[in-house]
């Protein structure tokens, strides 16, 4: 069964220093998605991001955060420069339509920042 | 604004017994429903989905959800719950169009025997 893959599992970061969280959706999805979960709190959206470009992004997202697809299966989030309050479990989605329709979830990375 | 609320932070039940999670949603129109399940060190993984019809969609795992206009409700069941149905759930709505997914706070479902 296909799924969405997300490397690393875990990642540990200092403060200030840049992250680059990885994604591979399923090969014949077109919609790509970063939410975030921080410990105790509900799945945030992020960012959409459909035909090479961003669609939506949430008020989270700031210009510390950007997405990209550098190559036919790849799909990132960076976070420049890392805060504590960044720390969370990060999870990449990808749908075949548009995301009402059935969104399959990678494993989530969690991001620990200190 | 669009919100979806889970009343219920945790939940324990027995095994063998029967199990309703609660999930409510404010939608200006019918929104498309969903209920994920996270497991441990698990990504979430999609129980069941409502877009139109049948107000009873069944789902994997044994699990089923009816949607409730009147209520606005979207709640979560299964008649006899097994050990390794503990984990974390959320239910998620969206609209027509490409719009994000609105989550719920999640519950978490202790199972004991």
């Amino acid at each position: 069964e296909p799924e969405v893959t997300q490397t690393p599992s875990h990642q540990v970061t200092q403060m200030g220093q840049e992250v680059i969280l990885r994604c591979v959706p399923i090969s014949n999805h077109l919609y790509f998605y970063w939410y975030r979960q921080i410990l105790g709190q509900k799945v945030e959206f992020l960012v959409s991001f459909y035909n090479n470009e961003i669609s939506e992004k949430s008020e989270i997202f700031d210009d510390q955060f950007s997405v990209e697809r550098p190559d036919g299966s790849n799909f990132t989030l960076k976070i420049r420069s890392t805060k504590l309050e960044d720390s969370a479990m990060y999870f990449c989605a990808s749908s075949r339509f548009a995301s009402n329709t059935e969104a399959f979830f990678g494993q989530g990375t969690r991001l620990t920042v200190v | 604004a669009q919100s979806v609320t889970q009343p219920d932070i945790h939940i324990t039940v027995s095994e063998g017994a029967s199990l309703e999670l609660r999930c409510n949603y404010s939608y200006g129109a019918t929104p498309y429903l969903f209920w994920y399940v996270q497991s441990p060190g698990q990504g979430l993984q999609l129980l069941l989905k409502y877009f139109s019809g049948d107000t009873l969609v069944q789902g994997i795992k044994g699990f089923e959800a009816e949607f409730k206009r009147s209520q606005s409700s979207f709640n979560l069941r299964k008649p006899s719950v097994h050990w390794s149905d503990a984990a974390e759930y959320f239910c998620a709505g969206g609209s027509s169009g490409n719009t994000p997914l609105v989550f719920g706070k999640g519950t978490r479902l202790s199972v004991i025997a």
